[in-house]
């Protein structure tokens, strides 16, 4: 079975400042993808970054990127200039892809680490 | 990204009675949705995973008779909480997925007096 791992459960830091969240996962699969969801006080899930295992290249949005990898089972998120408004609850996820070809296969469930509790401080 | 509405947002009722959610996924078909429930400061619980047309499959320890999912169309799936009782007042999250991406409903904030 696999899991998903965030040690720090609270974190601070200050706005315009750089964070890094930590994620390990523990999986035998070789095709998966991941997660970074972040849940503001509002308490939607909003889909922050993703990264295919098969992808080599670590995925960036914006401030967010990550720094995936693959062999030590290791999936951090990197805010950049962080902002007021990145306070959240950060939950790492993981998804199994079923299948051996590369955009094919189906889908497992996502599973979700505990999460990290990000607060940004003006 | 995709949108998914989740309602109602809150609902409060009595005990024994019975409580529809609504999950729609509004700019996709979505034939596999999700409903979650989620404990305070706590990590998302998968309940049970409905496709549509068929009968949803429930996570080990949740009373389907408690927690009927329907799945009737590629863009609606529906939660009914029967005969409430204070301990289930939680919040509940949907979420459909968009072929290997999950988007979530705001939620709803079941209270049971």
């Amino acid at each position: 079975a696999q899991t998903v791992t965030q040690s720090q459960p609270e974190m601070s830091v200050q706005e315009a400042e750089t964070v890094t969240l930590s994620c390990t996962y523990d999986t035998s699969e070789n095709n998966y993808y991941l997660f970074w969801y972040k849940q503001p006080p509002s308490r939607q899930m909003i889909l922050v970054i993703r990264q295919e295992a098969y992808k080599q290249q670590n995925a960036t949005e914006n401030r967010f990127s990550v720094n995936f990898q693959k062999a030590a089972k290791s999936f951090s998120l990197k805010i950049s200039d962080s902002q007021l408004g990145d306070t959240a609850m950060y939950f790492c996820a993981f998804m199994k892809i079923e299948g051996l070809t590369v955009g094919g296969g189906s889908q497992g469930n996502l599973i979700f680490g505990k999460g990290t509790k990000l607060s940004v401080k003006p | 990204g995709a949108v998914v509405s989740q309602h109602p947002s809150r609902v409060i009722c009595k005990s024994g009675t019975s409580v529809k959610i609504e999950c729609r996924s509004l700019d996709f078909q979505a034939t596999t949705m999700f409903w979650y429930r989620q404990f305070p400061k706590q990590s998302l619980m998968l309940m049970a995973t409905s496709n549509e047309g068929s009968k949803a499959t429930y996570e080990q320890g949740v009373e389907k008779d408690k927690f009927l999912i329907n799945h009737a169309s590629l863009t609606l799936s529906t939660l009914t909480v029967t005969s409430a009782h204070p301990e289930d007042s939680s919040f509940y999250i949907c979420s459909a997925r968009d072929w290997r991406i999950q988007y979530f409903g705001a939620g709803t904030r079941l209270s049971v007096l």
